[in-house]
Protein backbone atom coordinates (compact mmCIF):
# COMPACT_ATOMS: atom_id res chain seq x y z
CA UNK A 1 0.00 0.00 0.00
CA UNK A 2 1.53 3.34 -0.58
CA UNK A 3 2.28 5.31 2.02
CA UNK A 4 4.00 8.96 2.90
CA UNK A 5 5.00 9.49 6.56
CA UNK A 6 6.15 12.84 7.57
CA UNK A 7 8.18 13.72 10.47
CA UNK A 8 8.59 15.30 12.59
CA UNK A 9 4.56 16.12 13.23
CA UNK A 10 5.76 19.77 14.80
CA UNK A 11 9.03 21.49 14.97
CA UNK A 12 9.95 24.85 17.00
CA UNK A 13 13.18 26.75 16.08
CA UNK A 14 14.41 30.25 16.93
CA UNK A 15 14.80 32.50 14.09
CA UNK A 16 18.11 31.51 12.42
CA UNK A 17 18.30 27.87 13.24
CA UNK A 18 18.68 25.64 10.61
CA UNK A 19 16.86 22.13 10.79
CA UNK A 20 15.32 19.53 8.30
CA UNK A 21 11.85 17.59 7.85
CA UNK A 22 11.62 14.57 6.73
CA UNK A 23 9.21 12.50 4.11
CA UNK A 24 9.54 8.95 4.05
CA UNK A 25 7.17 6.92 1.18
CA UNK A 26 6.69 3.38 -0.20
CA UNK A 27 5.35 3.70 -3.54
CA UNK A 28 5.24 1.19 -6.67
CA UNK A 29 6.87 3.43 -9.52
CA UNK A 30 7.22 6.90 -8.15
CA UNK A 31 6.30 9.55 -10.58
CA UNK A 32 6.75 12.78 -8.52
CA UNK A 33 7.32 13.80 -5.03
CA UNK A 34 6.10 17.21 -4.35
CA UNK A 35 6.31 19.48 -1.34
CA UNK A 36 3.94 22.58 -0.63
CA UNK A 37 3.49 25.04 2.03
CA UNK A 38 0.19 25.78 3.95
CA UNK A 39 -0.83 28.16 6.01
CA UNK A 40 -3.96 27.88 8.83
CA UNK A 41 -6.76 27.79 6.59
CA UNK A 42 -5.35 27.92 3.03
CA UNK A 43 -4.91 26.06 0.33
CA UNK A 44 -1.37 24.35 -0.28
CA UNK A 45 1.17 26.13 -2.12
CA UNK A 46 3.23 24.51 -4.29
CA UNK A 47 7.20 24.76 -3.54
CA UNK A 48 8.66 22.14 -5.32
CA UNK A 49 8.49 18.64 -7.86
CA UNK A 50 11.56 15.88 -7.34
CA UNK A 51 11.56 13.50 -9.90
CA UNK A 52 14.56 11.19 -9.47
CA UNK A 53 16.98 10.20 -6.30
CA UNK A 54 19.44 12.60 -5.99
CA UNK A 55 17.63 15.66 -7.59
CA UNK A 56 18.27 19.00 -5.45
CA UNK A 57 16.06 22.07 -5.85
CA UNK A 58 16.16 25.45 -3.68
CA UNK A 59 14.06 28.52 -3.27
CA UNK A 60 14.97 31.06 -1.18
CA UNK A 61 15.86 29.63 2.33
CA UNK A 62 14.36 25.76 1.51
CA UNK A 63 16.37 23.05 -0.06
CA UNK A 64 14.63 19.89 -1.33
CA UNK A 65 16.43 16.34 -1.71
CA UNK A 66 15.04 12.78 -2.80
CA UNK A 67 16.46 9.57 -2.16
CA UNK A 68 15.04 6.65 -3.20
CA UNK A 69 12.94 6.30 0.15
CA UNK A 70 12.61 10.07 1.27
CA UNK A 71 13.24 13.25 0.87
CA UNK A 72 14.31 15.97 3.19
CA UNK A 73 13.38 19.46 2.95
CA UNK A 74 15.87 21.86 4.35
CA UNK A 75 15.48 25.43 6.10
CA UNK A 76 18.28 27.58 6.30
CA UNK A 77 18.36 30.37 8.84
CA UNK A 78 14.48 30.66 9.08
CA UNK A 79 12.71 33.53 9.56
CA UNK A 80 8.62 33.80 11.73
CA UNK A 81 7.28 34.28 8.19
CA UNK A 82 8.43 30.71 7.23
CA UNK A 83 5.71 29.36 10.17
CA UNK A 84 3.37 26.85 8.23
CA UNK A 85 2.76 23.28 8.08
CA UNK A 86 4.76 21.64 5.32
CA UNK A 87 3.34 19.16 2.93
CA UNK A 88 4.75 16.20 1.17
CA UNK A 89 3.31 14.12 -1.28
CA UNK A 90 3.66 11.65 -4.04
CA UNK A 91 2.45 10.64 -7.26
CA UNK A 92 2.42 7.30 -8.87
CA UNK A 93 3.60 6.58 -11.80
CA UNK A 94 -0.18 5.28 -13.47
CA UNK A 95 -2.22 7.27 -11.44
CA UNK A 96 -2.93 11.22 -11.15
CA UNK A 97 -3.57 11.64 -7.39
CA UNK A 98 -1.48 13.22 -5.17
CA UNK A 99 -1.28 10.65 -1.75
CA UNK A 100 0.06 13.28 0.75
CA UNK A 101 1.16 12.68 4.41
CA UNK A 102 -0.18 14.35 7.69
CA UNK A 103 2.72 17.14 7.43
CA UNK A 104 4.86 19.16 9.63
CA UNK A 105 4.02 22.06 11.45
CA UNK A 106 7.06 24.40 11.64
CA UNK A 107 6.63 26.97 14.60
CA UNK A 108 9.86 29.92 13.98
CA UNK A 109 10.22 32.80 16.62
CA UNK A 110 11.58 35.71 16.93
CA UNK B 1 -2.53 34.78 -15.12
CA UNK B 2 -5.99 33.69 -12.79
CA UNK B 3 -5.33 31.06 -10.34
CA UNK B 4 -7.39 28.40 -9.14
CA UNK B 5 -10.83 29.84 -7.50
CA UNK B 6 -13.45 28.26 -5.41
CA UNK B 7 -16.47 29.39 -3.90
CA UNK B 8 -18.21 29.81 -1.27
CA UNK B 9 -15.72 30.51 1.38
CA UNK B 10 -17.30 29.15 4.49
CA UNK B 11 -20.54 26.59 4.03
CA UNK B 12 -22.50 25.24 6.91
CA UNK B 13 -25.03 22.59 6.28
CA UNK B 14 -26.94 20.20 8.51
CA UNK B 15 -27.14 16.06 8.20
CA UNK B 16 -28.60 14.72 5.79
CA UNK B 17 -28.79 17.96 3.18
CA UNK B 18 -27.07 18.35 0.15
CA UNK B 19 -24.30 20.57 -1.04
CA UNK B 20 -22.34 21.68 -4.33
CA UNK B 21 -18.92 22.83 -4.50
CA UNK B 22 -17.58 25.13 -7.10
CA UNK B 23 -13.66 25.36 -8.46
CA UNK B 24 -12.67 27.62 -11.49
CA UNK B 25 -9.88 26.01 -13.02
CA UNK B 26 -6.10 27.75 -13.53
CA UNK B 27 -5.95 29.31 -17.03
CA UNK B 28 -4.42 26.81 -19.30
CA UNK B 29 -5.23 23.62 -17.35
CA UNK B 30 -7.80 21.14 -18.49
CA UNK B 31 -7.36 18.38 -15.23
CA UNK B 32 -8.85 19.22 -12.28
CA UNK B 33 -8.83 17.35 -8.65
CA UNK B 34 -10.69 17.42 -5.73
CA UNK B 35 -9.16 16.62 -2.07
CA UNK B 36 -10.59 15.98 1.61
CA UNK B 37 -8.59 18.00 4.34
CA UNK B 38 -9.96 16.85 7.69
CA UNK B 39 -8.22 19.11 10.44
CA UNK B 40 -4.70 17.92 11.59
CA UNK B 41 -4.93 15.64 8.41
CA UNK B 42 -3.17 15.48 4.90
CA UNK B 43 -5.83 16.00 2.15
CA UNK B 44 -7.45 12.71 0.85
CA UNK B 45 -8.13 12.42 -3.47
CA UNK B 46 -11.97 12.40 -4.14
CA UNK B 47 -11.71 11.64 -7.49
CA UNK B 48 -9.97 13.65 -11.15
CA UNK B 49 -11.79 15.18 -13.98
CA UNK B 50 -9.82 15.08 -17.20
CA UNK B 51 -11.64 16.69 -20.32
CA UNK B 52 -15.07 16.46 -18.53
CA UNK B 53 -14.60 12.97 -18.14
CA UNK B 54 -13.56 10.80 -14.61
CA UNK B 55 -9.97 9.78 -14.48
CA UNK B 56 -9.57 8.33 -10.91
CA UNK B 57 -11.30 8.15 -7.73
CA UNK B 58 -10.09 7.99 -4.25
CA UNK B 59 -11.79 5.85 -1.52
CA UNK B 60 -15.19 8.18 -1.08
CA UNK B 61 -19.09 6.45 -0.95
CA UNK B 62 -20.61 6.99 -4.45
CA UNK B 63 -22.73 10.22 -2.37
CA UNK B 64 -19.31 12.25 -3.72
CA UNK B 65 -20.11 13.11 -7.20
CA UNK B 66 -18.74 15.49 -9.68
CA UNK B 67 -18.71 17.39 -12.92
CA UNK B 68 -16.82 18.89 -15.19
CA UNK B 69 -17.70 21.45 -18.18
CA UNK B 70 -16.01 22.55 -21.24
CA UNK B 71 -14.44 25.30 -20.00
CA UNK B 72 -12.49 22.90 -17.28
CA UNK B 73 -14.22 24.18 -14.08
CA UNK B 74 -15.90 22.23 -12.18
CA UNK B 75 -18.64 21.30 -9.06
CA UNK B 76 -18.25 18.52 -5.93
CA UNK B 77 -21.45 17.67 -5.19
CA UNK B 78 -22.17 15.38 -1.45
CA UNK B 79 -25.18 14.61 -0.89
CA UNK B 80 -26.86 12.98 2.22
CA UNK B 81 -24.24 15.06 4.33
CA UNK B 82 -22.81 13.25 7.67
CA UNK B 83 -21.09 14.85 10.57
CA UNK B 84 -17.88 13.50 9.28
CA UNK B 85 -17.90 15.45 5.40
CA UNK B 86 -17.49 18.34 7.78
CA UNK B 87 -13.62 19.45 6.10
CA UNK B 88 -12.17 21.84 3.95
CA UNK B 89 -12.91 20.65 0.60
CA UNK B 90 -9.32 21.80 -1.89
CA UNK B 91 -9.86 21.93 -5.93
CA UNK B 92 -6.60 21.66 -7.67
CA UNK B 93 -5.48 22.05 -11.15
CA UNK B 94 -2.90 20.38 -13.14
CA UNK B 95 -1.93 21.51 -17.09
CA UNK B 96 -1.87 17.60 -17.92
CA UNK B 97 1.56 18.16 -19.88
CA UNK B 98 3.76 15.14 -20.17
CA UNK B 99 6.57 15.77 -18.04
CA UNK B 100 4.51 18.77 -15.68
CA UNK B 101 3.02 16.90 -13.24
CA UNK B 102 2.13 19.89 -10.62
CA UNK B 103 -1.26 20.31 -9.27
CA UNK B 104 -1.82 24.13 -7.77
CA UNK B 105 -4.26 24.22 -5.55
CA UNK B 106 -7.09 26.63 -4.52
CA UNK B 107 -7.69 28.84 -1.33
CA UNK B 108 -10.75 25.95 -0.47
CA UNK B 109 -14.29 25.78 0.94
CA UNK B 110 -14.42 25.15 5.08
CA UNK B 111 -17.81 22.62 5.01
CA UNK B 112 -19.17 22.70 8.50
CA UNK B 113 -21.92 19.93 8.79
CA UNK B 114 -24.08 20.19 11.94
Amino acid sequence: EDQVTQSPEALRLQEGESSSLNCSYTVSGLRGLFWYRQDPGKGPEFLFTLYSAGEEKEKERLKATLTKKESFLHITAPKPEDSATYLCAVQRGSQGNLIFGKGTKLSVKP
Amino acid sequence: ETGVTQSPTHLIKTRGQQVTLRCSSQSGHNTVSWYQQALGQGPQFIFQYYREEENGRGNFPPRFSGLQFPNYSSELNVNALELDDSALYLCASSPRTSGNNEQFFGPGTRLTVL
